[in-house]
């Protein structure tokens, strides 16, 4: 069956220290991948989304995420963190008809 | 330009009851999908509508049904309530179907049964 896994389901970071988000999928086509964050008391919103081309795509707010498909993995990456950035990063897959989200990691940046 | 509206907000049913939530697309999005976001299993897809049809479904029993309107809105219904359908309800709009078309997340039904 297709799942998402995001390893870490609750990070704690000091401002400006560095940021990755492990997304691993199970999934042997072609698939369209998508990060989602929800900051606390706000919608889900798209944050970057990879369909084809250079494997390392950039988003919005300095995040960045790089497609390994030799790994099955879509990591999100940011250099320097905020406290703004505090907030739940969900990862997404869609695979063929469907999508599919990971459980989300919970983000906490400690000012 | 609104964004996606979701009604009501909270919701408290009992065991056995039955319940319509309601979403309102952006203006221009045919598209509708439907989430079921719990703190244990995260967010898992119920279903997607496009042009008053059902395009696609998850696993979810068929308490769950859905329907969509010649304007795009789209109501979603749980019959016969089960502790374990208490969660937070999420409406999404997209232009049309498929992947290209970003999705736009609505704050959703936070839905408790007692």
């Amino acid at each position: 069956a297709q799942s998402v896994s995001q390893h870490n389901h609750h990070v704690i970071l000091s401002e400006a220290a560095s940021l990755e988000l492990g997304c691993n999928y199970s999934y042997g086509g072609t698939v369209n991948l998508f990060w989602y964050v929800q900051y606390p008391g706000q919608h889900l919103q798209l944050l970057l989304k990879y369909f084809s081309g250079d494997p390392l795509v950039k988003g919005i707010k300095g995040f960045e995420a790089e497609f390994i498909k030799s790994k099955f993995s879509f990591n999100l990456r940011k250099p320097s963190v905020q406290w703004s950035d505090t907030a739940e990063y969900f990862c997404a897959v869609r695979a063929g008809d469907k999508i599919i989200f990971g459980k989300g990691t919970r983000l906490h940046i400690l000012p | 330009k609104a964004g996606v509206t979701q009604t009501p907000r909270y919701l408290i049913k009992t065991r056995g009851q039955q319940v319509t939530l309601s979403c309102s697309p952006i203006s221009g999005h045919r598209s509708v999908s439907w989430y079921q976001q719990t703190p244990g299993q995260g967010l898992q897809f119920l279903f997607e509508y496009f042009s008053e049809t059902q395009r696609n479904k998850g696993n979810f029993p068929g308490r769950f049904s859905g329907r969509q309107f010649s304007n795009s809105r789209s109501e979603m219904n749980v019959s016969t309530l089960e502790l374990g359908d208490s969660a937070l309800y999420l409406c999404a709009s997209s232009l049309g179907p498929g992947p290209g078309n970003e999705q736009f997340f609505g704050p959703g039904t936070r839905l408790t049964v007692l």
